[in-house]
């Protein structure tokens, strides 16, 4: 079954530094991997989703993400973090079929001024 | 949040009673999903539906039953609330489950049972 791990419940980074938000997982087949974000009282927003291709993935806000297939991971980065990214994190995967996004259980983001 | 609204946003019940949440879109997208939020736990799938009567039951649907009689709409019910479901949910949908199609999601119900 298709799993996803973010080994960090919390991340605190200075304001203009660079950050990263981890996430591994476990699938069968070729995995598709998505980074979601929420903040206070909202739902999630979707930011970036990896499914074939280049292993670097852009996407909203200026967030990255870095596919790599031999350490089965799919860390999210910014080359410098701002407070408004302050916020909880989500990675999530789908294996091959037709089956729901399964979700990690979050990293809360801090960016400390 | 991609044409979807729930309803109500926030409820405050007891334990041993019915309630019923709803899952509004008008993306008219075929898949339609409920989770739950958890501190520990993040999101885990309640049920979701590929269409117009057709559900199925996701990780923790034990307690909770669906129906969809419409396109846009998505029920999810409590039929005898406890308080270990006190929780945040969130419905979420997409135009198709495979691949590399992402899912949206609505603003969340906050559900307190007492």
């Amino acid at each position: 079954a298709q799993s996803v791990a973010q080994p960090e419940d919390q991340v605190n980074v200075a304001e203009g530094n660079p950050l990263t938000v981890k996430c591994t997982y476990s699938v069968s087949g070729n995995p598709y991997l998505f980074w979601y974000v929420q903040y206070p009282n909202r739902g999630l927003q979707f930011l970036l989703k990896y499914i074939t291709g280049d292993n670097l993935v852009k996407g909203s806000y200026g967030f990255e993400a870095e596919f790599n297939k031999s350490q089965t991971s799919f860390h999210l980065k910014k080359p410098s973090a701002l407070v408004s990214d302050s916020a909880l994190y989500f990675c999530a995967v789908r294996d091959v079929g037709n089956t729901p996004l399964v979700f990690g259980k979050g990293t809360r983001l801090s960016v400390i001024a | 949040d991609a044409g979807i609204t729930q309803s109500p946003r926030h409820k405050v019940t007891e334990t041993g009673t019915p309630v019923t949440l709803r899952c509004h879109q008008t993306e008219n997208h075929r898949y339609m999903y409920w989770y739950r939020q958890d501190p520990g736990h993040g999101l885990r799938l309640i049920h979701y539906s590929y269409g117009v009567k057709d559900t199925d039951k996701g990780e923790v649907s034990d307690g909770y039953s669906v129906s969809r009689s419409k396109t846009e709409d998505f029920l999810l019910t409590l039929e005898s609330a406890t308080s270990s479901q006190t929780s945040v949910y969130f419905c979420a949908i997409s135009e198709r489950v495979a691949g590399g199609n992402e899912q949206f999601f609505g603003p969340g119900t906050r559900l307190t049972v007492l």
